[in-house]
């Protein structure tokens, strides 16, 4: 069975631009949360979507949007592009809203120069 | 607010020697608890878990975690370790209940294994 799958694996961006990172939970899982690790830090969260409906926000500013299509998979947007947003970007499945295990897929590296 | 401490950055552990990853929270009602495993540049691997029931865990590779009530505390433990554990390893504590599934983490033990 397929696990999470994340793409793409690497990106670099310029300063100021826009990104968007996708997200394919395992199947059968309708929750998808996405996280940020930089380099040395534990991940932090940024959002959880269940449902299609946005169900957690983490401390992060408006630049940082999400949304989760009809057959479960997310994308996470990123604008104005700031070199603090560099880190490593996980997405995580998991079957229901709460109370569940998540599993991870390998994340997409983000470098912004 | 949840949040999880792990005090120990890095611990160096010689090849078949066992190992202890100590991890604290904080939360207000009981948590769900998690440690997950990550080699470099990939992403995290679920070792173990607990949600309710007996204290002590077992997961995958050998790995096992008690969960202390009185001490806030979910230690991982491994009796021999592989030179394949070095790893990072993460704590995280798990919302409950109107949170949805938020993890808060720790900031990880970074686990060298010394031949």
């Amino acid at each position: 069975d397929a696990g999470v799958t994340q793409s793409p694996t690497h990106l670099i961006k310029t300063r100021g631009q826009q990104v968007t990172l996708r997200c394919s939970p395992i199947s059968g899982h309708k929750s998808v949360s996405w996280y940020q690790q930089v380099l040395g830090q534990g991940p932090q969260f940024i959002f959880q979507y269940y449902e299609k409906e946005e169900r957690g926000r983490g401390n992060f500013p408006d630049r940082f949007s999400a949304r989760q299509f009809p057959n479960y998979s997310s994308e996470l947007n990123v604008n104005a592009l700031l070199l603090g947003d560099s880190a490593l970007y996980l997405c995580a499945s998991s079957l229901l809203w709460g109370g569940t295990e998540a599993f991870f897929g390998q994340g997409t590296r983000l470098t912004v120069v | 607010a949840q949040s999880v401490t792990q005090p120990d950055i890095h611990i160096t552990v010689s090849e078949g020697a066992s190992l202890e990853l100590r991890c604290n929270y904080s939360y207000g009602a009981t948590p769900y608890l998690f440690w997950y495993v990550q080699s470099p540049g990939q992403g995290l691997q679920l070792l173990l878990k607990y949600f309710s029931g007996d204290t002590l865990v077992q997961g995958i590779k050998g790995f096992e975690a008690e969960f202390k009530r009185s001490q806030s505390s979910f230690n991982l433990r491994k009796p021999s370790v592989h030179w394949s554990d070095a790893a990072e390893y993460f704590c995280a504590v798990g919302a409950t209940g109107a949170a949805g599934n938020k993890l808060t983490f720790g900031g990880g033990t970074r686990v060298l294994v010394k031949p």
